[in-house]
């Protein structure tokens, strides 16, 4: 157990559909990543949140957002989903926004399937 | 744009033979990363070396960072079918990390 936590588990949606992927990170870390992984892919970065504030940007499309409230937590939000966005999205903290190490715990995942 | 390479890609041996995996990129990394990933799962975080020519032991896996620090690999000694997975390298430079797209390990019992 990483200590990250993530909600839903799964997520059955329809085309077009806005939905909340949400994510507790481990204690004390200030840092939160999001990540997608499609079937058979590696990990595509979107978006990074540093003590609530944005702090770098991947691959993120304009069609999702996300955000860090002041307790820590983050959510990412997609909206106008399509059939391509149907990945496993994954949330990973880390300890010290500035380290060199930049060690990323994850958490389980969110399965989102759009149909 | 800072890329890390993996190799192979899929990777499939038998019980008992060792395997070596690459992760190798142009740019220096102030330290890199080794995680492993099982289906369904999250990444989870194997190792972090962070000087050139640094050599980590865990268990039969052993991890080495080139002297230049661009690039590193990942040896596994006698595999078991416990070690399938898809292992992910990822550097680091200035709080920033990179992922590579993953080696795909199968150990066959």
């Amino acid at each position: 157990d990483s200590g990250v936590t993530q909600t839903p588990k799964h997520l059955i949606t329809a085309t077009g559909q806005r939905v909340t992927l949400r994510c507790s990170p481990r204690s004390g870390d200030l840092s939160v990543y999001w990540y997608q992984q499609s079937l058979d892919q590696g990990l595509q970065f979107l978006i990074q949140y540093y003590n609530g504030e944005e702090r770098a940007k991947g691959n993120i499309l304009e069609r999702f957002s996300a955000q860090q409230f002041p307790d820590l937590h983050s959510e990412l939000n997609l909206s106008s989903l399509e059939l391509g966005d149907s990945a496993l999205y994954f949330c990973a903290s880390s300890g010290v926004g500035t380290s060199s190490y930049n060690e990323q715990f994850f958490g389980p995942g969110t399965r989102l399937t759009v149909l | 744009t800072q890329l890390l390479e993996q190799s192979p890609q899929f990777l499939s041996i038998q019980e008992g033979e060792n395997l070596t995996v690459y992760c190798n990129s142009s740019s220096v990394f102030s330290s890199l990363q080794w995680y492993r990933q099982e289906p369904g799962e999250g990444p989870v975080l194997l190792v972090t070396v962070v000087t050139g020519g640094e050599v980590k032991k865990l268990k039969r896996l052993t991890f080495q960072f080139g002297d230049a620090r661009k690039d590193s690999s990942l040896h596994i000694t006698a595999a078991q079918p416990g070690d399938t997975g898809l292992y992910l390298c990822a550097g680091v430079n200035a709080g920033k990390s990179t992922f590579g797209d993953g080696t795909t390990l199968t150990v066959k019992p």
